[in-house]
């Protein structure tokens, strides 16, 4: 079972990129990394997924070394309302405590 | 487009009496489901999910139970609610594809507030 690690919480200023890394040191073969918002009282929302390497649409990116054993969720440009928690998920389906992120003006 | 609807948004119970929150998601077909619950602290933890109709998994032994009565339709309920109970719940749908399910992104609803007194 893949557990991972994230700082509990990052401060940043508006125009920042922010970089949240998550280390899932048993991550398995066949697991992908995938990485959600959450605003308080809403559901998480999902931002970016990949395997390897590197990933990147509207939102963010995702990059993945070679090992896998940790991946690193770039934000760029954060604004205020990138003011959430950020959720790294591998494989089983087990949310962590996120990594809370105060972006401040 | 697809969508999530869970309700009610917020529901307060006495102690010891039943529990039933609804989830359906539109626009899809045969979708996996996922009930969660999230305490104070932030972390969510998985407590049912559902591969198909009348098909439930338990994750965590506790005082709820799933139902899955149609393709997108997932319940979850209780008989007697606990102090313990209280939360926010939250419900999720993902594709179903040939490849493992947890690796596909989940899609949550807004969730119940539910406060035990």
């Amino acid at each position: 079972l893949a557990k991972t690690t994230q700082p509990i919480s990052m401060d940043s200023y508006e125009g920042q990129e922010v970089n949240i890394t998550c280390s899932h040191n048993n991550i398995a073969t066949n697991d992908y990394i995938t990485w959600y918002q959450q605003f308080p009282s809403q559901g998480p929302r999902f931002i970016i997924q990949g395997y390897k390497t590197k990933v990147t649409n509207e939102v963010a990116s995702l990059f993945i070394p070679a090992v896998r054993k940790s991946s690193t969720l770039s934000l760029p440009r954060v604004s205020l309302s990138d003011t959430a928690v950020y959720y790294c998920l591998v494989g089983k389906l087990i949310f962590g405590q996120g990594t809370e992120l105060s972006v401040k003006p | 487009s697809q969508t999530i609807h869970q309700w009610p948004a917020t529901l307060v119970q006495p102690v010891g009496s039943p529990l039933s929150l609804e989830c359906t998601v539109e626009g899809t077909s045969n979708p996996n489901l996922y009930w969660y619950r999230q305490a104070a602290g932030r972390g969510l933890q998985l407590l049912f999910y559902s591969v198909g109709i009348g098909q439930i998994s338990s994750e965590v032994p506790q005082n709820l139970s799933a139902s899955r009565p149609q393709d997108r339709q997932f319940i979850l309920s209780s008989k007697k609610l606990l102090l313990s109970d209280s939360g926010f719940y939250l419900c999720a749908w993902s594709v179903k594809t040939g490849q493992e399910f947890s690796n596909q992104p989940q899609h949550f609803g807004d969730g119940t507030r539910l406060s035990i007194l």
